[in-house]
């Protein structure tokens, strides 16, 4: 099935734990984008890469590590997750920067 | 940085006209509009490139004004089915190609 799946659908994680969300695409585009939205707030970017190799940083990368080792995945992860990182996490691919953005589910993290 | 919606929510009937505005203080290169449904991921509707153009999908419509820096969405005869939040994204010139939305703006659509 063409487009983009993370993982998990939904996680609870004690604080202080380390966490990995996952992000694949199948569409071979080269941009990748991790988004966290919390209510009232919009959608906020976390970390995005251009194309496989590199990544940048977006409007709120503090607490979040992001690596790009081939075009497919993206994976996002949290060092020590804190309460503050509780949030719905999407993942979002587009052909080139700039360009139309395609969303992934969403992740759902509550972080106790 | 973040682009400014408005207005945040409104309600329609049916068949009933509705415009959202999406204004930044920064010139942009161009200006994305979203919708999402509750409990559903971002979907794209139309991408505007600075130039004044207008774009269509459906009954929904949206112009830029790159010297007023903003950009109207506009749904016409709306549907139930288009009920939800609408995000405009911008991207600024000289700057990385990277999406800023705004707060959104909830659509709901009465029978």
């Amino acid at each position: 099935i063409a487009g983009i799946t993370q993982a998990p659908t939904s996680q609870i994680l004690a604080a202080g734990r380390r966490m990995t969300l996952r992000c694949t695409q199948d569409m071979r585009h080269n941009a990748m984008y991790w988004y966290r939205q919390d209510l009232g707030l919009g959608l906020r970017l976390i970390h995005y890469s251009n194309t496989a190799g590199t990544t940048g940083k977006g409007e709120v990368p503090d607490g979040y590590s992001v690596s790009r080792a081939n075009t497919d995945d993206f994976p996002l992860t949290l060092a020590s997750a804190v309460p503050s990182q509780t949030s719905v996490y999407f993942c979002a691919s587009s052909e080139a920067p700039g360009g139309p953005e395609f969303f992934g589910p969403g992740t759902r993290l509550t972080v106790l | 940085q973040q682009p400014v919606q408005s207005p945040q929510a409104v309600i329609l009937r049916e068949g009933e006209d509705a415009v959202i505005n999406c204004s930044s203080s920064k010139a942009l290169y161009s200006v994305h509009w979203y919708r999402q449904k509750h409990g559903e991921a971002p979907v794209f509707l139309m991408i505007l490139l600075k130039g004044g153009e207008q774009k269509g999908h459906e009954k929904i419509s949206a112009s830029f004004n790159e010297k007023k820096q903003q950009s109207s969405l506009y749904l016409t005869a709306s549907q139930l089915s288009y009920s939800g939040t609408y995000f405009c994204g911008t991207v600024v010139i000289q700057g990385a190609q990277k999406l800023v939305f705004g707060q959104g703006t909830r659509l709901t659509i009465n029978p």
